[in-house]
């Protein structure tokens, strides 16, 4: 079954410490994005990629670092993670149109 | 981008009919509308798009309004599975189509 699969789940880190969230889809699509969600708020966009090799800056892009390394595969990396950064990420693929599939989040916590 | 205005909650018992109400005054041309919801600890899921009119499918039923600045969800007979956020995203159909998620309405489902 096509999905999104993001790894860790769940992760601790101290802060200033270096963190890759990975993401996997197998939905065939070209598009990938990573969220992140606060409470008291939706998601919202960091970065996005429509293809291996590609970037595009998002709208809180700040202290966030993405690589498209293969169309399956999307990693946002925290180079020097801080307490701000603590939240649930999701990562996304689409086809560019309607069929738009989010993985189940990692939720992180930045000490 | 448009940008949406929800209520932040609403409540409903089991059984009833939910109508989830979206304005979004400065929509294009280009744009379409989108509904997920949200349950917690999930990605959001897609549940519904439309351009104009009247659209069903067997999730739910999208009414929207003939100068398309207001869209209505409506869940007919929700159960304690709908409880969930559900957010009214407008968005042009090409490109790179980012979601752009707002607050959302928060549905609490009584038994």
């Amino acid at each position: 079954e096509a999905a999104v699969t993001q790894s860790p789940r769940n992760k601790v880190t101290v802060t200033g410490g270096n963190v890759t969230l990975s993401c996997r889809q197998t939905n065939s699509h070209n598009y990938m994005y990573w969220y992140r969600q606060d409470t008291g708020h939706g998601l919202r966009l960091i970065h996005y990629s429509y293809g291996a090799g590609n970037l595009q800056i998002g709208d809180v892009p700040d202290g966030y670092k993405a690589t498209r390394t293969t169309q399956e595969d999307f990693f946002l990396l925290l180079e020097l993670a801080s307490p701000s950064q603590t939240s649930l990420y999701f990562c996304a693929s689409s086809d560019g149109g309607s069929d738009y599939t989010f993985g189940s989040g990692t939720r992180l916590l930045v000490i | 981008l448009a940008k949406t205005t929800q209520p932040p909650s609403m409540e409903a018992y089991e059984g009833q009919e939910v109508n989830v109400s979206c304005s979004h005054t400065n929509i294009a041309t280009s744009e379409y509308i989108y509904w997920y919801r949200q349950v917690p600890h999930q990605g959001p899921q897609f549940i519904i798009q439309g351009y104009k009119d009247y659209v069903v499918n067997e999730v739910a039923s999208l009414f929207i309004s003939a100068d398309r600045k207001l869209s209505t969800l409506s869940l007919p007979w929700v159960s304690l599975r709908d409880a969930a956020v559900y957010y009214c995203i407008v968005t042009a159909s090409s490109g790179s189509w980012q979601l752009i998620f707002g607050s959302g309405t928060q549905l609490t489902v009584m038994p």
